[in-house]
C-alpha cells in the first residue's frame, strides 16, 4: 500500500515568509510525528499527534512553529516568519498505536521522504 | 552533551567486509533501540529494533544492546555496495505514551565494489 507522503518535496522561501508543509500518513495510523533533520544530523523530534490532538509538542523550537491534524489523518506543519536557521528537511512519520507485550511487538514509525525547506 | 552519540564517519570498506557501527547513550530510561538506514534524499527506513539488552539477528544484520554500558552496535556481514547509506541509531523510553525517537547523528557508510 501507499506509504507516508509529504508535499511539497522542496520549498524555497524568503526570510520572514509563512510556509505550510503537509503530511499524509499511512491509512489507519493513529500516531503521527514531525521531525526536523539538519544537514549531517539525525532527525530531531518536533511534535507527536495521537488522533487529532497533539500529545507532545515539547520539541517545537518556539512559537513560530505550529502543527495541526484536524481530522486525525492529514497533518500540516506551519512555520511563521521563517528564518534562515529553519532551513532543514522536515520529516513526517506515522505508526499504529497497538498495546502489546514489550519486545514482542513494536509500533514501527514509517517515515515519509521529507520536505526540504530552504529559507533565503 | 547529546543524549545519543554516534561517530559520523564516513566509513569506507571493501565489498564483502564486516561493518561495525555503534552508538552510546546517556539516558538509562531508553528501552527500545532501533537502527534506521537512510539513502540520500530519502526518509529513514527501519532495519531492526531490539527491546532491552541482547542480540538480534536478521539475515546479514546483527544488532546488539548492552544496557549496562549504554552501548549499542549494528554489524553488517558480507557488505554490499547497495548497503552504502547513512545508518542512524534511534532510541525511545517506551512504545506507548511518548513515542518520540531520539536519534544519533548518523554514520555514513560507503561500500566499495
Amino acid at each position: 500500500g501507499a506509504g507516508v507522503s509529504q508535499t511539497p518535496s522542496n520549498k524555497v522561501t524568503e526570510k520572514g515568509k509563512y510556509v505550510e508543509l503537509r503530511c499524509d500518513p499511512i491509512s489507519g495510523h493513529t500516531a503521527l510525528y514531525w521531525y526536523r533533520q539538519s544537514l549531517g544530523q539525525g532527525p530531531e523530534f518536533l511534535i507527536y499527534f495521537q488522533g487529532t490532538g497533539a500529545a507532545d509538542d515539547s520539541g517545537l523550537p518556539n512559537d513560530r512553529f505550529f502543527a495541526v491534524r484536524p481530522e486525525g489523518s492529514v497533518s500540516t506543519l506551519k512555520i511563521q516568519r521563517t528564518e534562515r536557521g529553519d532551513s532543514a528537511v522536515y520529516l513526517c512519520a506515522s505508526s499504529l498505536s497497538r498495546q502489546g507485550n514489550p519486545g514482542l511487538s513494536y509500533n514501527e514509525q514509517f517515515f515519509g521522504p521529507g520536505t526540504r525547506l530552504t529559507v533565503l | 552533551q547529546k543524549e545519543v552519540e554516534q561517530d559520523p564517519g564516513p566509513l569506507s570498506v571493501p565489498e564483502g567486509a564486516i561493518v561495525s557501527l555503534n552508538c552510546t547513550y546517556s539516558n538509562s530510561a531508553f528501552q527500545y533501540f532501533m537502527w534506521y538506514r537512510q539513502y540520500s534524499r530519502k526518509g529513514p527506513e527501519l532495519l531492526m529494533y531490539t527491546y532491552s539488552s541482547g542480540n538480534k539477528e536478521d539475515g546479514r544484520f546483527t544488532a546488539q544492546v548492552d544496557k549496562s554500558s549504554k552501548y549499542i552496535s549494528l554489524f553488517i556481514r558480507d557488505s554490499q555496495p547497495s548497503d552504502s547509506a547513512t545508518y542512524l541509531c534511534a532510541m525511545s523510553a517506551s512504545d506507548t505514551g511518548r513515542r518520540a525517537l531520539t536519534f544519533g547523528s548518523g554514520t555514513r557508510l560507503q561500500v566499495q565494489p
